[in-house]
């Protein structure tokens, strides 16, 4: 079975600032992981995917994720937060070998940017 | 390119009431499709998903059910609303044979009274 851990429910940071929203996952297999953004009353848009590959991954907007296999880690950060950024980030796991693409989401943490 | 609808936008529904929503993505074939509730203060929940017309997959039991007449188009229903189906619902599509991205919808914002 698959989890994933969000471990902030709410990050607030100052514009110009490093955001660093933590997520820890578990996984029976060779993990698929995913972070997704939603704006205010939007749809989710995909961030970034790490997919068995280059283990620090780039996203849009800015946005990069390392893969940590002994830490069971996919943080996501970025070097310097706009106010744009302010949404909900949800980090995703999906189990390779699953036979369909379900995926299991976290519960979700909302950046708030201070101006 | 790929592109996914969702209608209506916003539902305001009595209990008791019916529902229907709808979702249809267009420049793909065969596509995966899911729905996901989004309630409240939490994470995404995966309701149904589907690998092809007529396929439904159920996640967690609900006063809800899905259906796929089509190859690209995903119905959300429910014969009487509760209150708890309150919540952001959201369609997504994928690519069969592996492990891929899915795309999601704008989502149907749904608020029974």
């Amino acid at each position: 079975a698959q989890s994933v851990t969000q471990l902030d429910s709410h990050v607030s940071v100052s514009e110009g600032t490093p955001v660093l929203l933590r997520c820890n996952y578990s996984s029976s297999y060779s993990p698929s992981l995913f972070w997704y953004v939603q704006h205010p009353n939007k749809g989710l848009q995909l961030l970034l995917k790490y997919t068995s590959a280059a283990t620090l991954v780039k996203g849009i907007n800015g946005f990069e994720a390392e893969f940590k296999k002994s830490e069971t880690s996919f943080h996501l950060t970025k070097p310097s937060a706009h106010m744009s950024d302010a949404a909900e980030y949800f980090c995703v796991v999906s189990d390779l070998g699953f036979g369909n693409e379900k995926l299991t989401f976290g519960t979700g943490t909302r950046l708030t940017i201070i101006p | 390119s790929q592109t996914i609808h969702q209608w209506p936008a916003t539902l305001v529904q009595p209990v008791g009431s019916p529902l229907s929503l709808e979702c249809t993505v267009e420049g793909t074939s065969n596509p995966n499709l899911y729905w996901y509730r989004q309630a409240a203060g939490r994470g995404l929940q995966l309701l149904f998903y589907s690998v092809g017309i007529g396929q439904i997959s159920s996640e967690v039991p609900q006063n809800l059910s899905a259906s796929r007449p089509q190859d690209r188009q995903f119905i959300l229903s429910s014969k009487k609303l509760l209150l708890s189906d309150s919540g952001f619902y959201l369609c997504a599509w994928s690519v069969g044979g592996g492990i891929e991205t899915q795309y999601f919808g704008p989502g149907t914002r749904l608020l029974v009274l």
